[in-house]
């Protein structure tokens, strides 16, 4: 009963530095989407995807990449970190994007960036 | 661009029933109503939903009034492990399936 599953739950970056951050979702979901949760604001679509090699920007994507190669997995590339970049990342999945299924969240990456 | 208004802050007493309102007067017709929680930073966890009737699961009921311009979500029998922020959220079709978070109500369930 796995869910949605994110990895690493803490890391602590470098300007700079690149990473992926993962997540897997066993549900054989077609939607899966990133978002970012900052002190004091809700949560904000970083990127989306419908499907296996569908992907697309959400509200604030710059300084991130994403892919998906697999039904299962969605990670987040960030290319060179930067300090605004230090947040609690969330993925979530449902069945499809244009359904009312509703969307199962991850237990999110806390990234900080020195 | 949120699209829902709720209370900052609500206490509930423990075993009470809590009811935790939500408004959503621009709510368009084919619009649903979410509503998750986040307990301590966790990943947001989902509630219920519904479009315009009421709704009931094992966690919840949601009561939407027939105007669709606002909607309450009620725990029957409130603990202390629901303490949490309550996210009322309008489902927009946008980005493909986009959950518009607001600030949320801090439920605070009391002993």
């Amino acid at each position: 009963n796995a869910g949605v599953t994110q990895t690493p739950k803490f890391q602590v970056l470098k300007t700079g530095q690149s990473m992926t951050l993962q997540c897997a979702q066993d549900m054989n979901h077609e939607y899966m989407s990133w978002y970012r949760q900052d002190p004091g604001m809700g949560l904000r679509l970083i990127h989306y995807s419908v499907g296996a090699g569908i992907t697309d920007q959400g509200e604030v994507p710059n300084g991130y990449n994403v892919s998906r190669s697999t039904t299962e997995d969605f990670p987040l590339r960030l290319l060179s970190a930067a300090p605004s970049q230090t947040s609690v990342y969330f993925c979530a999945s449902s069945g499809t994007a244009n359904s009312n299924q509703p969307q199962h969240f991850g237990d999110g990456t806390r990234l900080s960036i020195l | 661009d949120a699209k829902t208004t709720q209370p900052p802050s609500m206490d509930c007493a423990e075993g009470r029933a809590a009811n935790l309102p939500c408004n959503h007067s621009t709510i368009s017709g084919n619009e649903y109503v979410y509503w998750y929680r986040q307990i301590h930073s966790q990943g947001p966890q989902y509630i219920i939903h519904g479009l315009k009737n009421n709704e009931t699961n094992e966690m919840a009921s949601l009561i939407i009034t027939e105007d669709r311009k606002s909607s309450t979500l009620i725990l029957p029998h409130a603990t202390l492990r629901d303490t949490a922020v309550y996210y009322c959220i309008v489902r927009v079709w946008e980005y493909g399936n986009k959950l518009v978070f607001g600030a949320g109500t801090i439920l605070r369930v009391k002993s």
